[in-house]
């Protein structure tokens, strides 16, 4: 069974900070790797996503995949209280199969 | 990025009404849909995977006959919730996928059912 796990939260950092999500994943065979972020009562935003091993870096946003290990985890560079949010961490097989979502990370920025 | 407009974004029916959800790509093409729905405080739980010209794909334990999707045309799917129930409020969101992989998701539709 294809599961994607990441770490509930709250997970809370003062603004500036670097905020660390991280998320495993199951099948070994996942080839893409999303982020996104979900406000409350919205849909989710696309952040970034990642195909290969090691960093991808986007503004203050930087994805690392280690696919040896099996995770993925976002790190957002001076945290500002806007980044408060449900961070979802996807996974993709390929081809045209959907996206496996983890159940996400709620963080909070505090000012 | 890539623009998934849904509408209606806010939906009351009474039990026992159907609603229908749209989903447009605005401007790209997507032979694939995706239909999430998500609860309170839960993550989105893929409900079916509508392809362009044919039947949609249903996740286990998600009736496709309660859940209509058509997917006419390569900028549009809908989503008919038949006989709504108040079980079936919840947060309906579909999302379109780009020629290079890249997931993007409709604003979402909240439905309530009285």
């Amino acid at each position: 069974q294809k599961e994607v796990e990441q770490n509930s939260g709250p997970l809370s950092v003062p603004e500036g900070a670097i905020a660390s999500l991280n998320c495993t994943y199951s099948d070994r065979g996942s080839q893409s790797f999303f982020w996104y972020r979900q406000y409350s009562g919205k849909s989710p935003e696309l952040i970034m996503f990642i195909y290969s091993n090691g960093d991808k870096e986007d503004g203050r946003f930087t994805a690392q995949l280690n696919k040896a290990s099996q995770y993925v985890s976002l790190l957002i560079r001076d945290s500002q209280p806007s980044d408060s949010a449900t961070y979802l961490c996807a996974v993709i097989l390929g081809g045209n199969t959907p996206l496996v979502f983890g159940k996400g990370t709620r963080l909070s920025v505090i000012a | 990025g890539a623009v998934v407009s849904q509408h209606p974004s806010r939906v009351i029916c009474k039990s026992g009404t159907s609603v229908k959800i749209e989903c447009r790509s605005l401007d790209f093409q997507a032979t694939t849909m995706f239909w999430y729905r998500q609860f309170p405080k839960q993550s989105l739980m893929l409900m079916a995977t509508s392809n362009e010209g044919s039947k949609a794909t249903y996740e286990q334990g998600v009736e496709k006959d309660k859940f209509l999707i058509n997917h006419a045309s390569l900028t549009l799917s809908t989503l008919t919730v038949t006989s709504a129930h108040p079980e079936d409020s919840s947060f309906y969101i579909c999302s379109a996928r780009t020629v290079n992989g890249e997931l993007f998701f409709g604003e979402g539709s909240r439905l309530t059912v009285l």
